[in-house]
């Protein structure tokens, strides 16, 4: 199974902040990796695909990039509405696996 | 406005087959476009996909569960349905079914369903 890992588990920042959140794949998935946004008790919502694609109705200022088996989520200036977890998904291979998520509180 | 809403027992004793069905509206899930799968959440924990099927019952399951898993599709009631056997605590869960856009990304989940494994 390809593995997913995100950091950081936990980040703080406050409204206005440009934050990243890096996941690492433990082997090449190409471009093959959505981000998600999950709120308490909600469904996780999809915010990229394809890396780098930002999935219809979703703000401009989510953005996601790659470098090699290493990717990033930026949100460039947080919004209260941002505040939520975030989950990596890869879709190269089967299993589909999930990063074990960062969780981005109020500073 | 595509929906998914799954339905099911809350609580399922050890041992027992824990069933769930998602009901999709506002498409047909015979939709050539789309996957529909099913992923599951513990309680305070990270997403865990469960499997995939497509509207003609060919299925993808994750093997860390396969030998316990059964995914079905009902076209006839716009359904699909997950059976889990041999439940034990550890499946207590969060469980989602959501739709699958080109085989890879979840794009419009169901609101999930809490099933908690308990005598």
């Amino acid at each position: 199974d390809i593995q997913m890992t995100q950091s950081p588990s936990t980040l703080s920042a406050s409204v206005g902040d440009r934050v990243t959140i890096t996941c690492r794949a433990s082997q090449s998935i190409s471009s093959w990796l959505a981000w998600y946004q999950q709120k308490p008790g909600k469904a996780p919502k999809l915010l990229m695909y394809k890396a780098s694609r930002l999935e219809s109705g979703v703000p401009s200022r989510f953005s996601g990039s790659e470098s090699g088996t290493e990717f990033t989520l930026t949100i460039s200036s947080l919004q209260p509405d941002d505040f939520a977890t975030y989950y990596c998904q890869q879709y190269n291979s089967f299993p589909y696996t999930f990063g074990q998520g960062t969780k981005l509180e109020i500073k | 406005q595509l929906q998914l809403q799954e339905s099911g027992p809350g609580l399922v004793k050890p041992s027992e087959t824990l069933s769930l069905t998602c009901t999709v509206s506002g498409d047909s899930i015979s939709n050539s476009n789309y996957y529909w799968g099913w992923i599951r959440q513990p309680p305070g924990k990270g997403l865990e996909w469960i499997g995939n099927i497509f509207y003609s019952g060919s299925t993808y399951y994750n093997p860390s569960l396969k030998s316990r898993v059964t995914m079905s599709v009902d076209t006839s009631r716009n359904q699909f349905s997950l059976k889990l056997s041999s439940v034990t605590a550890s499946d207590t869960a969060v469980y989602y079914c959501a739709r699958l856009r080109s085989m890879d990304t979840f794009d419009i989940w169901g609101q999930g369903t809490m099933v908690t494994v308990s005598s």
